[in-house]
C-alpha cells in the first residue's frame, strides 16, 4: 500500500534561517506531487506541484522553493524565512496523469518567531 | 483563475442536527472531491463525484453533485461530535485539484 511521510511534525524557526521540509512517498511510482500552505483556520494554498523528476511549478510568487530530487521525495526549502512563513505546511501525492484523490501527509507546524 | 467558494465559512449545531455546506465553482469541474479534516489533523478523502447530477451516500453523509457540474454540496443527518471538523470540496482542473475555502463545523453536545 501506498503511505506517505512528511517530517518534522512541528518546528521553530528565527526569523532569517533557513528551511528545508521533506516528504516521501512509498508505494508508488511517477506520483504527482504537492506542497499545501494552510494559515490557522483558514484553506489550502497550493505553493508548488510537481509531475516528475526536476518539474516544478510555482502556483504562488513567494519566500519558498520546492525541489524533487529523486521520483518520490519533495522538498520545500527557503534560503531566509520571514514570519509570515508560519502556518501548516502539508505535502500530498496523487496518480500521475489523473486528478484523482489526494493523500496527504500529516504536515509540518511550522512557527516562525 | 478557477475560484471554488464554499458557504458557510462556520457552521454550529446542536448534536442531532442537521448540516449542509454547500460548494460553487466558476467554471465547470470535470469532478469534484470532498475531503475532512479534524482539528489538528491533516484532509482526508471522503468521495468523487464525476456525473452531472450525480447523489451518493456514506451512511449519515450525502454528497450532491449539480446538474452544470459547477456546484456540489454535502448533508450531514443528524450531527454527532465526530463530525467536527473542516470539511472542503475540490474541483479538478487539469492536473490538479483547486480547493475551497472550506466550512468549520461544530457540534455542541
Amino acid at each position: 500500500s501506498q503511505t506517505i511521510h512528511q517530517w518534522p511534525a512541528t518546528l521553530v524557526q528565527p526569523v532569517g534561517s533557513p528551511l528545508s521540509l521533506e516528504c516521501t512517498v512509498e508505494g508508488t511510482s511517477n506520483p504527482n506531487l504537492y506542497w499545501y500552505r494552510q494559515a490557522a483556520g483558514r484553506g489550502l494554498q497550493l505553493l508548488f506541484y510537481s509531475v516528475g523528476i526536476g518539474q516544478i511549478s510555482s502556483e504562488v510568487p513567494q519566500n519558498l522553493s520546492a525541489s524533487r530530487p529523486q521520483d518520490r521525495q519533495f522538498i520545500l526549502s527557503s534560503k531566509k524565512l520571514l514570519l509570515s512563513d508560519s502556518g501548516f505546511y502539508l505535502c500530498a501525492w496523487s496518480v500521475l496523469g489523473r486528478v484523482y484523490r489526494y493523500t496527504f501527509g500529516s504536515g509540518t507546524r511550522l512557527t516562525v518567531v | 483563475g478557477q475560484q471554488v467558494m464554499q458557504i458557510p465559512q462556520y457552521q454550529h449545531v446542536q448534536e442531532g442536527e442537521d448540516f449542509t455546506t454547500y460548494c460553487n465553482s466558476s467554471t465547470t469541474l470535470s469532478n469534484i472531491q470532498w475531503y475532512k479534516q479534524r482539528p489538528g489533523g491533516h484532509p482526508v478523502f471522503l468521495i468523487q463525484l464525476v456525473k452531472s447530477g450525480e447523489v451518493k451516500k456514506q451512511k449519515r453523509l450525502t454528497f450532491q453533485f449539480g446538474e452544470a457540474k459547477k456546484n456540489s454540496s454535502l448533508h450531514i443527518t443528524a450531527t454527532q461530535t465526530t463530525d467536527v471538523g473542516t470539511y472542503f470540496c475540490a474541483g479538478a482542473n487539469t492536473d490538479k485539484l483547486i480547493f475551497g475555502t472550506g466550512t468549520r463545523l461544530q457540534v455542541f453536545p
